[in-house]
């Protein structure tokens, strides 16, 4: 069975500093997905990460995917207000499931 | 530009009664999804349509019931709704058969059961 563990599940940061974080899984899967949600609202999709060694970047923020150690990582570069939300890595397991499996979600805060 | 529309967007229910909620896309994709979302649990699957005429269970799918109408609709029934299925619901979906292709999300459904 597919797990999905994201930490840490709540962050606090001030602007301009940089921080990661981390989604592991506990089986083979070569697509991973990150999601951000504002309070109240829908999942957005941010990035489709396809294969070992896959990085993807979109202004502030940086996904990458290591399928070896079954980990991706969500890097924060000088953070600003804008980005507080939550975050959502979600993994498809290899076979063709559609069952997608979600983490936890981790809650970003960054304070002026 | 519709893309996953939902309703209602918000409901309340007395215990034992039932409802359906809706969810529709217009942009031609084969797979629906149903998930829940509870307080610091993330989201988790409660059933899926990979294709017209097809569903399957997710990881929650006791008390619930879905339906593939057609391409375009999936429907989630509560035939006896329960204190536990307050949530907020979200309806999903994809183009099954491109690697590269996230899920789109509706916008919810906030139901409380009391």
């Amino acid at each position: 069975e597919l797990k999905v563990e994201q930490n840490p599940l709540f962050l606090s940061m001030q602007e301009g500093k940089n921080y990661t974080i981390y989604c592991n899984y506990s089986t083979t899967s070569d697509r991973l997905y990150w999601y951000r949600q504002d309070p109240g609202k829908s999942l957005e999709s941010l990035f489709v990460l396809l294969s070992n060694g896959a990085v993807k970047q979109e202004g502030r923020l940086m996904a990458s995917l290591d399928t070896k150690a079954r980990l991706s990582t969500l890097h924060i570069t000088a953070a600003v207000h804008d980005l507080s939300a939550t975050y959502f890595c979600a993994v498809d397991p290899q076979g063709g499931s559609e069952k997608l499996v979600f983490g936890k979600g981790t809650k970003l805060t960054v304070n002026p | 530009n519709a893309g996953v529309t939902q309703t209602p967007k918000f409901q309340v229910l007395k215990t034992g009664q039932s409802m359906t909620l809706q969810c529709a896309q217009d942009m031609n994709h084969n797979s629906m999804y149903w998930y829940r979302q509870d307080p610091g649990m993330g989201l988790r699957l409660i059933y899926y349509s990979a294709s017209e005429g097809t569903t399957d269970k997710g990881e929650v799918p006791n008390g619930y019931n879905v339906s593939r109408l057609n391409k375009r609709e999936f429907s989630l029934r509560l035939e006896s709704a329960a204190p536990s299925q307050t949530s907020v619901y979200f309806c999903a979906s994809r183009y099954r058969g491109i690697r590269n292709q996230p899920q789109h999300f509706g916008d919810g459904t906030r139901l409380s059961i009391l």
